[in-house]
């Protein structure tokens, strides 16, 4: 079993639609967890870090159920410009990331 | 406060020669990771650096690939008698050292070609 993975899409939807990605890892002991975008060959943007309580950035929600042992983005009022591939990752002495999902936004 | 440096950007070597991938931290920044990836694939880890140490190297190919980080100036990746699967991106990235979620930050890669 992959240490991340994730559901290489593409999920294509409109814009201002609400989608939402998940992420699940294998090892119950990952320490922190992230959320990162990739544009096409460019390098990887941190976009946000996942805490147990859940956060929030603007349209961009985060959360953490380690019981089940995945985490989720939520994007909201999607933007053309939220089109890039979303890489989730986990920590547990290195950081290993997931191989993608990626969205297109269309008008 | 400039982010991760690599250089070249891009480069291109002959089956067979040698390739060097140069990255520079963030300042700070004594943590490095380098990570492969190949078109329409994911970030593969490759090896974890601190200064003068190798504290991970379990993603590295056994034969040709090796990785520095000396005391003064940038992490190394080298390959020697480069193949055509070598031909991807090589991305480095930097975390501070202090404890926590230790987020990392990349740099905008080396394009490796083998001809």
């Amino acid at each position: 079993r992959k240490e991340v993975e994730q559901d290489p899409g593409p999920f294509n939807v409109p814009e201002g639609a609400t989608v939402a990605f998940n992420c699940t890892y294998s090892n119950s002991a990952s320490q922190s967890f992230f959320w990162y975008r990739q544009d096409c060959r460019k390098e990887p943007k941190l976009l946000m870090s996942v805490y147990s309580s859940g956060n929030e950035d603007g349209r961009f929600t985060a959360q953490l159920n380690r019981a089940s042992q995945y985490i989720s983005l939520l994007i909201r009022d999607s933007k053309l410009s939220d089109s890039a591939t979303y890489l989730c990752a986990q920590r547990h002495q290195k950081v290993t990331f997931g191989t993608g999902t990626k969205l297109q936004v269309i008008p | 406060n400039a982010g991760v440096m690599q250089n070249p950007r891009h480069l291109v070597r002959r089956r067979g020669q040698e390739a060097r991938l140069r990255c520079s931290p963030m300042k700070g920044h004594s943590h490095v990771y380098w990570y492969r990836q190949l078109p329409e694939e994911g970030l593969k880890f490759m090896v974890y650096l601190q200064k003068e140490n190798i504290i991970d190297e379990s993603g590295m190919p056994k034969e040709r690939f090796s990785a520095e980080f000396p005391k003064e100036g940038p992490s190394i990746l080298r390959i020697q008698q480069v193949v055509r699967g070598d031909s991807a991106a090589y991305f480095c990235a930097s975390s501070p050292p202090q404890r926590g979620n230790n987020e990392q930050f990349f740099g905008p890669g080396t394009r490796l070609t083998v001809l």
